[in-house]
């Protein structure tokens, strides 16, 4: 049972590069959320989805694009990689919304460096 | 502005003692509140829960407690142990958009034999 698998765990890159960081599950979860970890800041949610076609801002959203046109695949896009972007890269399922208690699912993270 | 709040950022604890662990919330509009727990080089994993109309959710030796007057949470552990080393983030889920959470800043607890 893999659960949530991002790739790649880490990457660097040079200011205005572009990359996806990608995120799959296999729980068959409708929702499914990117956050990213900075010191001192805890997570913050930068893009969520509550299904196939269907996506949302979070707290964090500008230089980000995501997609979402299957159940199990949830890209997260930099547009123009800036330093500030420089953070830990989570993201994170659950259970439809009827049965939900705020229980997400990690994966286990990608490092971004930009440069 | 931030609508959860986690005011310490280590906590130390021997063996055995009880751990505390605090967080403060301003918004009315969560219906859940959980906490996780994260080890180094890991993604965050659930711990437990506590819908907003309760008071108190047990779980082993895990307890957390629901202070609705003063916005305010709390994550006990008895008797902590040195697994239990990690940092710890509380969250709280909205009561709309799906399983979107808001969490505070983290409270790294070490827990010394």
């Amino acid at each position: 049972n893999a659960g949530v698998t991002q790739t790649p765990k880490f990457q660097v890159l040079k200011t205005g590069q572009s990359m996806t960081l990608q995120c799959a599950q296999d729980m068959n979860h409708e929702y499914m959320s990117w956050y990213r970890q900075d010191p001192g800041m805890g997570l913050r949610l930068i893009h969520y989805s509550v299904g196939a076609g269907i996506t949302d801002q979070g707290e964090v959203p500008n230089g980000y694009n995501v997609s979402r046109s299957t159940t199990e695949d949830f890209p997260l896009r930099l547009l123009s990689a800036a330093p500030s972007q420089t953070s830990v890269y989570f993201c994170a399922s659950s259970e439809p919304q009827g049965a939900n208690t705020g229980e997400l699912f990690f994966g286990e993270g990608s490092r971004l460096t930009v440069l | 502005d931030q609508q959860v709040k986690q005011n310490s950022p280590s906590l130390s604890v021997q063996e055995g003692r009880i751990s505390i662990l605090n967080c403060d919330y301003t918004n009315s509009m969560f219906d859940y509140f959980l906490w996780y727990k994260k080890y180094p080089a890991e993604g965050p994993t659930f711990l437990i829960s506590i819908s907003s109309i309760k008071d108190k959710n047990e779980d082993g030796r895990f307890t957390v407690f629901l202070n609705k007057s003063a916005k305010h949470l709390s994550l006990h552990i008895v008797p902590s142990q040195p697994g239990d080393s990690a940092v710890y983030f509380c969250a709280a889920k909205w009561k709309r958009g799906g399983s979107r959470l808001t969490f505070g800043e983290g409270t790294q607890l070490t827990v010394n034999p």
